[in-house]
């Protein structure tokens, strides 16, 4: 099975530190993706990234950072934390689309991030 | 315009009955679709996923659900719903090959 893991399930922080979030997937996935997760609103994609050391921008990056240094992990960033960034985070890997119908992206539980 | 969406917040049944939890789409060309579920507390878990083929798909947990292509529809189903299945669903829909679009989720509630 795969396994998705995120650093902490809760965290709380102050408005204008700088807070990681990391992630790492043990099955060798090529793509990571971190998304943020609101009532009504679903889930939006921050960044995801197709390889090491490539990222794309989703739908709002902005306030956020990402860092993909080796396969296995993916690091969300939050430069100046906002009182708006309270969220939940959710982190997913999937493997290359290379072959039809591997378009599914495994999720880690998440990280419910309050900036105070 | 949202790619997909769910136009019920919430739905409530009683165990043993049917479960449907409805979704529509609005991309262009063949649509795939995800259904995933998400428990108390936890991370999403995929239920099952439309690419091609059979209308019908089954998944997970004893899900269904049926592409209807002249409705855009994919409808999440059960015949028989449990206490378990209380969680939140989120229909998604690919829009690219990095990107998947998410409805704003239905919380369903299954009462004993």
């Amino acid at each position: 099975d795969v396994k998705v893991t995120q650093s902490s399930r809760y965290l709380v922080k102050r408005t204008g530190e700088k807070v990681f979030l990391e992630c790492v997937q043990d099955m060798d996935h090529e793509n990571m993706f971190w998304y943020r997760q609101d009532p009504g609103l679903g889930l939006r994609l921050i960044y995801f990234s197709y390889d090491v050391k490539m990222k794309e921008k989703g739908d709002i990056p902005e306030g956020y950072s990402v860092s993909r240094e080796k396969k296995e992990r993916f690091s969300l960033i939050l430069e100046s934390a906002s009182t708006n960034q309270t969220s939940m985070y959710l982190c997913a890997s999937r493997i290359n689309l290379r072959v039809l119908g591997t378009d599914t992206q495994y999720f880690g539980p998440g990280t419910r991030l309050t900036v105070l | 315009a949202q790619s997909v969406a769910q136009p019920e917040d919430q739905v409530n049944v009683a165990e043993g009955n049917p479960l449907t939890v409805k979704c529509t789409y609005s991309v262009s060309g063949n649509p795939y679709l995800f259904w995933y579920v998400q428990y108390p507390n936890r991370g999403l878990q995929f239920l099952l996923k439309y690419i091609t083929g059979d209308n019908l798909v089954k998944g997970s947990y004893g899900f269904e659900a049926e592409f209807n292509k002249s409705q855009t529809s994919f409808h999440l189903k059960k015949p028989s719903a449990l206490v378990s299945d209380s969680a939140l669903y989120f229909c998604a829909v690919r829009e690219s090959d990095y990107k998947l679009s998410f409805g704003a989720g239905t919380t369903v509630t299954v009462r004993a």
